[in-house]
C-alpha cells in the first residue's frame, strides 16, 4: 500500500500571501490530521478531518483552516502568511480516527515564509 | 490540557548499549502512547505504542514500559545500532480525540 503523499515538498513564500497543502493519506483511511513542526515548539496539532468534516481543532489562529474531499483527500490552507509560519507541515492518516488509532505520517511539506 | 514532557532532549551512547527515554503526561484520561522516530527529511514513522491497560510492551530490541499511577512512560532500546539514530518522540492521547500531544523529542546518536 501506497504511504500518506503530501505535495508539495517545499514552498517558499512571502508575508501576505497565502498558501494550500494538500495531502492524500493511505488507501482506505478516512481521517486525517495536521500538525506543525517547528524547532521552537515541536509537533502541535492543527486539526483532524474525518468525512469531510472537522471533529477535532488545535490552538491556531483562524488563518490556518482546512477541507477534506469525498475521496478523503485534505487540504489546508494558510492565509496573510507570516515570518512564524515557517514550519514543517505533516499530514497523518488513520482508518477512522478512533481511540487509540495508528495515525501514519507523510514527510511533510517544508514552508519558507520570506 | 494535556501536556507531555520528555526527557532527555540529547542522548548519545555507544553502539551495542541501552538507551531510555523517559516522559510524563499530565492528563490522567490519557490512554493511548505511541512512540515515534523521525529521520532527516522524513515524517515521524511510529516504532511502537502501549495502551493504558497494558504495563509494558516489547518488540525485538524496543520495548515500552507505563506507570498509570506515576503517569509516565519510557522508551527502551537495547543493542543500539548506527540506524537507530535519529529523533524520537512520545506522544499521548485521551479517548474520544484523535489529537496526539508530542513530547519536545530526543536527539539519539550511537557512537560506533
Amino acid at each position: 500500500k501506497a504511504g500518506v503523499t503530501q505535495t508539495p515538498r517545499y514552498l517558499i513564500k512571502t508575508r501576505g500571501q497565502q498558501v494550500t497543502l494538500s495531502c492524500s493519506p493511505i488507501s482506505g483511511h478516512r481521517s486525517v490530521s495536521w500538525y506543525q513542526q517547528t524547532p521552537g515548539q515541536g509537533l502541535q496539532f492543527l486539526f483532524e478531518y474525518f468525512s469531510e468534516t472537522q471533529r477535532n481543532k488545535g490552538n491556531f489562529p483562524g488563518r490556518f483552516s482546512g477541507r477534506q474531499f469525498s475521496n478523503s483527500r485534505s487540504e489546508m490552507n494558510v492565509s496573510t502568511l507570516e515570518l512564524g509560519d515557517s514550519a514543517l507541515y505533516l499530514c497523518a492518516s488513520s482508518l477512522a480516527g478512533g481511540p487509540g488509532e495508528t495515525q501514519y505520517f507523510g514527510p511533510g511539506t517544508r514552508l519558507l515564509v520570506l | 490540557g494535556e501536556n507531555v514532557e520528555q526527557h532527555p532532549s540529547t542522548l548519545s551512547v555507544q553502539e551495542g548499549d541501552s538507551a531510555v527515554i523517559k516522559c510524563t503526561y499530565s492528563d490522567s484520561a490519557s490512554n493511548y502512547f505511541p512512540w515515534y522516530k523521525q529521520e532527516l527529511g522524513k515524517g515521524p514513522q511510529l516504532i511502537i505504542d502501549i495502551r493504558s491497560n497494558v504495563g509494558e510492551k516489547k518488540d525485538q530490541r524496543i520495548a515500552v514500559t507505563l506507570n498509570k499511577t506515576a503517569k509516565h512512560f519510557s522508551l527502551h532500546i537495547t543493542e543500539t545500532q548506527p540506524e537507530d539514530s535519529a529523533v524520537y518522540f512520545c506522544a499521548a492521547t485521551i479517548q474520544g480525540a484523535q489529537k496526539l500531544v508530542f513530547g519536545q523529542g530526543t536527539r539519539l546518536t550511537i557512537n560506533p
